[in-house]
């Protein structure tokens, strides 16, 4: 079973600090890491996607890949109260038969308290 | 408005009628995917489709549900004979190259269908 798992959180920080938000997935053969934030009530949002080890940073949000651990995060800086959501992490994984399909954990909720 | 279009927004339908929901792509996308998301639940994939194809379809149930993505029109989504468990959002999402190169998956405003 091809898998993606976070921490279901709830994930509270205080406004200003850094929220760490963590992923990971048991396809080994993965290429595409993705990450979307979702209001309450709203449709999912993509953030931040990275395809190589390493960091992405891209303002406030950094994405961290580490394929050898089977790992991706994202982290916030200076967390606002409008960052208060749910992530998704989503890893394309290989499926029998050569087909690829995008496969969604079931999201962290962040709070940021002000 | 150049965004993924899902219509419509909210739907409700008495047990035993049909729902048929409808997704246009983002401009420049030809791939559509279709989700389910229960309350409190994560994204569930149902089906992936092309142009007048059905890629992939291993999250749909196998009775009631149905997918096409015409060569003119919106793709949509058919439940025929909804129940009450049918009762979620459905999203909409599209990528402008399949899964075999890029998965940047943008997605619709959703349908949030609720079966009476």
């Amino acid at each position: 079973q091809k898998e993606v798992e976070q921490n279901s959180g709830p994930l509270s920080v205080p406004e200003g600090a850094i929220a760490s938000l963590n992923c990971t997935y048991s396809d080994r053969g993965s290429q595409s890491f993705f990450w979307y934030r979702q209001y309450s009530g709203k449709s999912p949002e993509l953030i931040m996607f990275i395809y190589s080890n390493g960091d992405k940073e891209d303002g406030r949000f950094t994405a961290q890949l580490n394929k050898a651990s089977q790992y991706v995060s994202l982290l916030i800086r200076d967390s606002q109260p409008s960052d208060s959501a749910t992530y998704l992490c989503a890893v394309n994984m290989h499926l029998q038969g050569g087909s690829e399909k995008l496969v969604f954990g079931k999201g962290t909720k962040l709070t940021v308290n002000p | 408005n150049a965004g993924v279009m899902q219509n419509p927004r909210h739907l409700v339908r008495r047990r035993g009628q049909e729902a048929r929901l409808r997704c246009s792509p983002m401009k420049g996308h030809s791939h559509v995917y279709w989700y389910r998301q229960l309350p409190e639940e994560g994204l569930k994939f149902m089906v992936y489709l092309q142009k007048e194809n059905i890629i992939d379809e291993s999250g749909m149930p196998k009775e009631r549900f149905s997918a096409e993505f015409p060569k003119e029109g919106p793709s949509i989504l058919r439940i025929q004979q909804v129940v009450r468990g049918d009762s979620a959002a459905y999203f909409c999402a599209s990528s402008k190259t399949g899964p075999y190169l890029s998965y940047e998956q943008y997605f619709g405003p959703g349908t949030r269908l609720t079966v009476t």
